[in-house]
């Protein structure tokens, strides 16, 4: 079945360093790409998201390329802040599924 | 414009005792979503509906959980008899029609049983 992983937490970056965040998945299909970030005693809120290959979702400084050769999408962000501390939650869905989510990487950012 | 409803935010209640949590999602969803997360599983989805019905319910963990929605505009989701290892963070989440649509999350309830 459709799968994502996603690299294994906590990092812990420097105030304006660069943020990466791996994620590939398994599907089948073309499924939809999605990534999601979890504030402390938050629900989930979508962050961004590609529908299609070669697809760039961007928001708040944060991006991820929709790479169909490699089944990845990695979650990239040029210089982080303290505020971006937070669970962030690769996800797919192949359409006729419900989300598939991984399991979440801590991102703590120290001024 | 309101975002998906939860309530209680905190429950805290003894073991055997019927715990009651409920939603409300964004107004125009047609899709509703129960997740369950937890630090050792993470996040699960527990079950999902969609126009009211449910739809696929085979994340409930046991007969101890039921869900209902009884209307467009509410949602529950029930244990009884509740346990210790119920103890989690449930999310409910709503989304337009279609399984790939983003889905809006609720801040939860943070479930303790004693």
């Amino acid at each position: 079945g459709d799968s994502v992983t996603q690299m294994e937490g906590p990092v812990t970056l420097s105030e304006e360093a660069f943020l990466t965040i791996n994620c590939t998945y398994t599907a089948t299909g073309y499924p939809s790409l999605f990534w999601y970030v979890q504030y402390p005693g938050e629900g989930l809120q979508l962050l961004l998201k590609a529908t299609k290959a070669d697809d760039k979702g961007s928001n708040k400084g944060f991006e991820a390329t929709y790479r169909k050769e490699t089944t990845s999408f990695h979650l990239e962000k040029g210089s982080v802040q303290v505020s971006d501390s937070a669970v962030y939650f690769c996800a797919l869905s192949s359409g006729n599924t419900p989300l598939v989510f991984g399991k979440g990487t801590r991102l703590s950012v120290i001024a | 414009d309101a975002g998906v409803i939860q309530s209680p935010r905190h429950e805290v209640t003894e073991m055997g005792q019927e715990v009651t949590l409920r939603c409300k999602p964004i107004s125009g969803h047609n899709s509703l979503f129960w997740y369950r997360q937890t630090m050792m599983r993470g996040l699960e989805l527990l079950i999902y509906f969609n126009n009211n019905v449910p739809i696929d319910d085979s994340g409930m963990p046991e007969d101890r959980f039921s869900a209902k929605m009884p209307n467009a505009s509410f949602s529950t989701l029930k244990i009884q008899p509740s346990e210790p290892r119920d103890s989690a963070v449930y999310f409910c989440a709503s989304s337009l029609t279609g399984l790939d649509q983003p889905q809006h999350f609720g801040d939860g309830t943070r479930l303790s049983i004693l």
